[in-house]
């Protein structure tokens, strides 16, 4: 598709499981980022990714949050031993380069049991 | 840090009225300013910005905004509301150094509710 592309868009895990989030940028985009939208919040910053570097991991809120854009296209955002307070809807965003417009992708809705 | 607030979580208008969606940032350095809407159960989807060209900048679906930097503002207005403008609003902030990525702050936003 033309779009940001994520998957699963909707995914219920158990407490302590461990999830993987995958995003398909915009083709040829070169920046991506990962956001964390909590209920009722705005979205906040995980990690963002030039090519298939890691710049910025300044708001993933623990080690066991994860992201790795191995061949600087898709990208996967992992979350191990899931805790409740990490159900919130995850946002992959893209844009073609640093300082051009960013797209959002739908999101995927992780809800912890 | 930079850093956004949306004043009024929450934001009813009648059909045909004058949307006015608040938005104040703080930034040490120039900032480049945007608005986002976020219709239910769907991503983010951009509904204009500013980057330091003119003040009044005009975005998809007839919506403007005007920077104003003697009051930190960059508030979202239409002149007639339509049902189908009822969503979710954002306004976000980043800075023009770019070096970082085009890192976004957003506001907590405004549900806007549009009433016959």
């Amino acid at each position: 598709g033309a779009g940001v592309s994520q998957s699963p868009r909707y995914k219920v895990a158990k407490r302590g499981q461990d999830v993987a989030l995958r995003c398909d940028p915009i083709s040829g985009h070169v920046s991506l980022f990962w956001y964390q939208q909590a209920l009722g919040q705005g979205p906040e910053f995980l990690t963002y990714f030039q090519n298939e570097a890691q710049l910025d991991k300044s708001g993933l809120p623990s080690d066991r949050f994860f992201a790795e854009r191995p061949e600087g296209s898709v990208s996967t955002l992992k979350i191990q031993r899931t805790q409740q307070e990490d159900s919130a809807v995850y946002l992959c965003a893209s844009s073609r380069d640093r300082g051009n417009t960013i797209y959002f992708g739908e999101g995927s809705w992780l809800t912890v049991v | 840090a930079q850093s956004v607030t949306q004043l009024g979580s929450h934001v009813s208008v009648s059909e045909g009225a004058l949307v006015l969606l608040r938005c104040n940032y703080s930034s040490s350095v120039p900032p480049y300013l945007f608005w986002y809407v976020q219709y239910p159960n769907q991503g983010l989807q951009l509904l204009l910005k500013y980057t330091s060209a003119a003040t009044l900048v005009k975005g998809i679906n007839g919506f403007e905004a005007e920077f104003k930097k003697s009051e930190t503002s960059f508030h979202l207005t239409k002149p007639s509301a339509h049902m189908s403008d009822a969503a979710e609003y954002f306004c976000a902030v980043s800075d023009q150094n770019t070096g970082g990525g085009n890192k976004l702050t957003f506001g907590t936003g405004t549900q806007l509710k549009v009433e016959l």
